[in-house]
């Protein structure tokens, strides 16, 4: 099946930093989303992209679907204390329904 | 409050002895879908039903059972749990699977001894 590799696999930042982090496929995807999952919680929908080259934001949240439709981007500008959680990147392909999800990357915010 | 209702939220029970955990709805969502979220392996689909009576297989499905009779209501199947069935179990749904846009519930903790 699809593979999704996101990295990296773990942030440790201080708050006001700024956060990047990607996921790349073995294969073209059609759709890029980027979720997000607070402590205790199911996963939330952050942004979705359905364009290749396609750069969207959402407040502090800007993320881009890649150009050669095998990588996706998200950045996260002037990290606050609520921005903690495992951010998950997903793809969907071609003619293929099903949403392969990454492994996440856990982002921690030092005091 | 548009939202995707798990039950139980934690569980802890014995090898062998079935149990369902429950999975409803209320935004008339055609798709509705089964995770499993383990320590270094992000979100696994279990299974997932594009509408009502339509189910199929994700990838991995080996030890569970789902059904849907009723558009709102997707429940997960355990006829005999393992330890290796010991995760953090996530129903969502979408108003159709194309967009991928997928509305998650809160979880459940199973842990089987």
């Amino acid at each position: 099946g699809q593979q999704l590799n996101q990295s990296p696999q773990s942030m440790f930042i201080q708050e006001g930093e700024d956060v990047s982090m990607n996921c790349t496929s073995s294969s073209i995807f059609n759709t890029w989303l980027w979720y997000k999952q607070d402590p205790g919680e199911g996963p939330v929908l952050l942004i979705a992209l359905y364009k290749a080259g396609e750069l969207t934001s959402n407040g502090r949240l800007t993320a881009q679907f890649g150009i050669t439709r095998k990588d996706s981007f998200l950045n996260i500008s002037a990290s606050i204390p609520s921005d903690v959680g495992i951010y998950f990147c997903a793809g969907r392909g071609f003619g293929n329904e099903k949403l392969t999800f990454g492994t996440g990357t856990r982002l921690t915010i030092i005091p | 409050e548009a939202q995707v209702t798990q039950n139980p939220r934690y569980l802890i029970t014995v090898t062998g002895k079935k149990l369902t955990v429950t999975c409803s709805q209320n935004m008339n969502h055609e798709y509705m879908s089964w995770y499993r979220q383990d320590p270094g392996l992000g979100l696994r689909q279990i299974y997932y039903s594009m509408n009502v009576e339509v189910t199929d297989k994700g990838d991995v499905p080996e030890g569970y059972k789902v059904s849907r009779k009723e558009k709102r209501n997707f429940p997960l199947i355990l006829e005999s749990p393992s330890p290796n069935q010991t995760s953090l179990y996530f129903c969502a749904s979408s108003l159709v699977q194309t967009t991928g846009e997928l509305f998650f519930g809160e979880g459940s903790r199973l842990t089987v001894l």
